[in-house]
């Protein structure tokens, strides 16, 4: 079906390093979401984005909705260990169902 | 609870029996959704569910699986002949009317399904 491109599939990395994955979409979407999954769960929305450009921050995540419309980036600042789990982009265009990345699966090393 | 929620958490089966997996969205929640998800993978798109609109089913992988939603509320996801690769887990998510500014969608836990 039809899917998002996010990249990375996956990283690892040390305790206190920022991270960063992205979305990239073929067609454009008029919202943009980021959802973190740990295992057992379901996913669990991090940060929801509206328009075009907007900038959005909750606590050390960051995420932008880009101008095109077309593509959303997730920036997790000094991470922690419980920032471990799947990451997840989606995507919505109006009333239309939602569009899922294939995921980004982040291991921290302490 | 305020949450969506799903059941049976957990259901092993029989190859080629029927399995009938159920959501109940939070309340007020017109738009309801159905995802499979394999171990280690994305989510794929079942079904959705918008208020009164027809369904749109295209990501149904067979006709061996239908989903229902009763009085704009509780949904069904049934699978027929059950094989092995629809083991998966099966998550139901639901938004209020409709999905848009404000509107955010929420996740059940998932219902985790074995084939054996």
């Amino acid at each position: 079906g039809q899917q998002l491109n996010q990249s990375p599939q996956s990283m690892f990395i040390q305790e206190g390093e920022d991270v960063s994955m992205n979305c990239t979409s073929s067609s454009i979407f008029n919202t943009w979401l980021w959802y973190k999954q740990e295992p057992g769960e379901g996913p669990v929305l991090l940060i929801a984005l509206y328009k075009a450009g907007e900038l959005t921050s909750n606590g050390r995540l960051t995420a932008q909705f880009g101008i095109t419309r077309k593509d959303s980036f997730l920036n997790i600042s000094a991470s922690i260990p419980s920032d471990v789990g799947i990451y997840f982009c989606a995507g919505q265009l109006g009333a239309q169902k939602l569009v899922f990345g294939q995921g980004t699966r982040l291991t921290i090393n302490p | 609870g305020a949450g969506v929620s799903q059941s049976p958490s957990n259901k092993v089966t029989e190859k080629g029996k029927d399995v009938e997996l159920r959501c109940d969205p939070i309340s007020g929640h017109t738009a309801l959704y159905w995802y499979r998800q394999s171990l280690g993978q994305g989510l794929e798109f079942l079904i959705y569910f918008q208020g009164n609109s027809a369904p749109d089913k295209s990501g149904l992988p067979s006709d061996r699986f239908s989903a229902e939603r009763t009085g704009g509320s509780v949904s069904t996801l049934t699978i027929q002949r059950t094989q092995q690769e629809d083991s998966a887990v099966y998550l139901c998510a639901s938004s209020s009317s409709p999905p848009g500014s404000g509107n955010t969608i929420y996740f059940g836990e998932g219902s985790w399904l074995t084939v054996v």
